[in-house]
């Protein structure tokens, strides 16, 4: 089993919709859980940190956590074409490590 | 705040030679870098964490002695790749963690083409 697991394939989404993008890891006993946005020859940029569960809310991001399920999702509300992109999910390991997911490709259309 | 730097950005070289690829934190001091290598259409892979004035700790399967890492001030490390190959081509990204917090902040990558 894979320690961070994002297993959809690329959405699309119309512009100003609700893009969701879910992420389940491996170690029930993770505590701090990351969601990255990674434009396509850049390197990843934070866009939330979540470490309790239910819901944290940024902007226009919304991250949720649930532990009892192992699963972190991201939610992206007023979709813009700015946020097409790779989004990452990742997971802290020991030493401050981070384990990620190979990540979900978003695609807006205006 | 919470910058980081990477030099170079894009370096081709051939084969047999060695790179070397630099990471500083603007900004604060590092108490932490880590080594990704990214292939195409594959996420991050981590490569080694790095702990100031201390040897690095490398990921299962990545050899030592071929990426030399160095981390010699706070806001400084290194990633050497020593007599690179077609294989070592990839995408290098270096993250820096502060102290108290548990968030890496990543450096803008280094493309390595080995020709």
């Amino acid at each position: 089993q894979k320690e961070v697991e994002q297993n959809s394939g690329p959405l699309s989404v119309p512009e100003g919709a609700i893009a969701s993008l879910n992420c389940t890891y491996s170690d029930r006993g993770s505590q701090s859980f990351f969601w990255y946005r990674q434009y396509s020859g850049k390197s990843p940029e934070l866009i939330m940190s979540i470490y309790s569960n239910g819901d944290k809310e940024d902007g226009r991001f919304t991250a949720q956590l649930n532990k009892a399920s192992q699963y972190v999702s991201l939610l992206i509300r007023d979709s813009q074409p700015s946020d097409s992109a790779t989004y990452l999910c990742a997971v802290r390991k020991g030493n401050n490590r981070l384990a990620f997911g190979k990540g979900n490709q978003v695609v807006v259309i205006p | 705040g919470a910058v980081v730097s990477q030099h170079p950005s894009r370096v081709i070289c051939k084969s047999g030679t060695s790179v070397k690829i630099e990471c500083r934190s603007l900004d604060f001091q590092a108490t932490t870098m880590f080594w990704y290598r990214q292939f195409p259409k594959q996420s991050l892979m981590l490569m080694a964490t790095s702990n100031e004035g201390s040897k690095a700790t490398y990921e299962q399967g990545v050899e030592k002695d071929k990426f030399l890492i160095n981390h010699a001030s706070l806001t400084l490390s290194t990633l050497t790749v020593t007599s690179a190959h077609p294989e070592d081509s990839s995408f290098y990204i270096c993250s820096a963690r502060s102290g108290p917090t548990d968030t890496q902040y990543f450096g803008p990558g280094t493309r390595l083409t080995v020709l």
